[in-house]
């Protein structure tokens, strides 16, 4: 079976210090794994997405993740936030299950930037 | 390209009303789904299709009916509303070729069951 878990419901950083975000993962197999971002009454955003490639992803706005199998982890990373990256961030594994494709969800990560 | 489009943003009913909440994507795209979004418990799979005239149940399926007669539009019926309904509901394609395993989202439906 699959799951994800992120581990911070919250996370308050000031604005120009690193930002992670942490999110592991369980899977039978080789995983594609994705972040994504949410704003206030927005739809969801494609930050990056890992599918057995590199490593290391890098996204959008600065950010990056690294698939590190032995940790089954795919941390966020942002070396310096921003105001605008105030957001809500979604963890999500996929793949097939139970002969279907199926997107698994964090309960997600509220990121708040202190000016 | 629209992308996904969904309609409405926003609804209110009353137990026991049923409606449609309705989902468009110009990307011929063959897998569709419905998510709700409830605070504290990420995005929950209602129903999927892998094509016009195949559709699944997902995770929270009960309450809800899909169809899917074209590859474009892919409706989420609300058969008697009840207040455990109440959430934001997205609509997402998922992509294919180079974006692979991508899903598109739609900007989402604001359900207020009362």
């Amino acid at each position: 079976a699959q799951s994800v878990t992120q581990l911070d419901s919250h996370v308050s950083v000031s604005e120009g210090t690193p930002v992670l975000l942490r999110c592991n993962y369980s899977s039978s197999y080789s995983p594609s794994l994705f972040w994504y971002v949410q704003h206030p009454n927005k739809g969801l955003q494609l930050l990056l997405k890992y599918t057995s490639a590199a490593t290391l992803v890098k996204g959008i706005n600065g950010f990056e993740a690294e698939f590190k199998k032995s940790e089954t982890s795919f941390h966020l990373t942002k070396p310096s936030a921003h105001m605008s990256d105030a957001a809500e961030y979604f963890c999500v594994v996929s793949g097939w299950m139970d002969s279907s494709y199926k997107l698994i969800f964090g309960s997600g990560t509220r990121l708040l930037v202190r000016p | 390209n629209a992308g996904v489009t969904q309609t409405p943003k926003f609804q209110v009913l009353k137990t026991g009303q049923s409606m449609t909440l309705q989902c468009a994507q110009d990307m011929n795209h063959e897998y569709m789904s419905w998510y709700r979004q409830d605070p504290g418990m990420g995005l929950r799979l209602i129903h999927y299709s892998v094509g016009a005239g195949i559709t699944d149940q997902g995770e929270v399926p009960n309450g809800y009916n899909v169809s899917r007669s074209t590859t474009e539009d892919f409706p989420l019926r609300l058969l008697s509303a009840a207040p455990s309904q109440t959430s934001v509901y997205f609509c997402a394609s998922r992509g294919e070729g180079l974006a692979y395993n991508e899903q598109f989202f739609g900007p989402g439906t604001r359900l207020t069951v009362l």
